[in-house]
């Protein structure tokens, strides 16, 4: 099962900024996911794009989804310093479980 | 509902001794998952269950690992014995329809093996 790749590896803003992360990957997939990890806890779930999707809004949260190009993006508007924490794309193609990539660490400066 | 819970929240041994994980998943979830958290590999897969059965265990490491779900409301992982390469941080998550939905992860146990 394949796993995505999350570029960059680490992002630091300052509170206010925009911030973009992105996710590729290289076969079809059913779903892609989001989920966000604060030090020391449990991942939690942001938001489910189909692959029939192209973009999904919640709250703060931009999701897009190219599949030409086998890419992904989270956009998080107007950030805060409590947006802080890992961020982690997931994979479903076919009956498989999720599988996770290696995450983007953000960082907001207040 | 309370969501996923795991217990203990830590865990410290000595190598050679025998780990029980426990997870209690979302009541009505289907679907429960164990993966690993460590810096090097990220996040695995080890195990995962659909109705009390396991589905797919092609993730744990070796035979020093089992899972077992009793019932729809219980899950333990087991490690026995134990090594100091085991240190990491084991999630439990638990999903209505598998991987085609949400999963919903319990805080974690980290475990350091010396």
């Amino acid at each position: 099962s394949q796993q995505g790749e999350e570029d960059p590896q680490a992002l630091s803003i300052q509170e206010g900024e925009n911030a973009t992360m992105n996710c590729s990957y290289k076969t079809s997939i059913n779903n892609l996911q989001w989920y966000r990890q604060n030090s020391g806890r449990g991942l939690v779930h942001l938001i489910l794009i189909r692959s029939n999707e192209r973009e999904k809004h919640s709250g703060r949260l931009r999701v897009t989804l190219d599949t030409s190009k086998k890419s992904s993006s989270l956009l998080i508007t107007a950030s805060r310093a409590a947006d802080t924490a890992s961020y982690f794309c997931a994979l479903n193609s076919g009956n498989t479980p999720l599988v996770f990539g290696k995450g983007t660490r953000l960082s907001v400066i207040a | 509902d309370a969501g996923v819970i795991q217990s203990p929240r830590h865990e410290v041994t000595e190598m050679g001794q025998e780990v029980t994980l426990r997870c209690k998943p979302i009541s009505g979830h289907d679907y429960l998952f164990w993966y690993r958290q460590t810096m090097m590999r990220g996040l695995e897969l080890l195990i995962y269950f659909n109705n009390n059965v396991p589905i797919d265990d092609s993730g744990m490491p070796e035979d020093r690992f089992s899972a077992k779900m009793p019932n729809a409301s219980f899950s333990t992982l087991k490690i026995q014995p134990s090594e100091p390469r085991d240190s990491a941080v084991y999630f439990c998550a638990s999903s209505l329809s598998g991987s085609n939905e949400k999963l919903f992860f319990g805080s974690g146990t980290q475990l350091s093996v010396l």
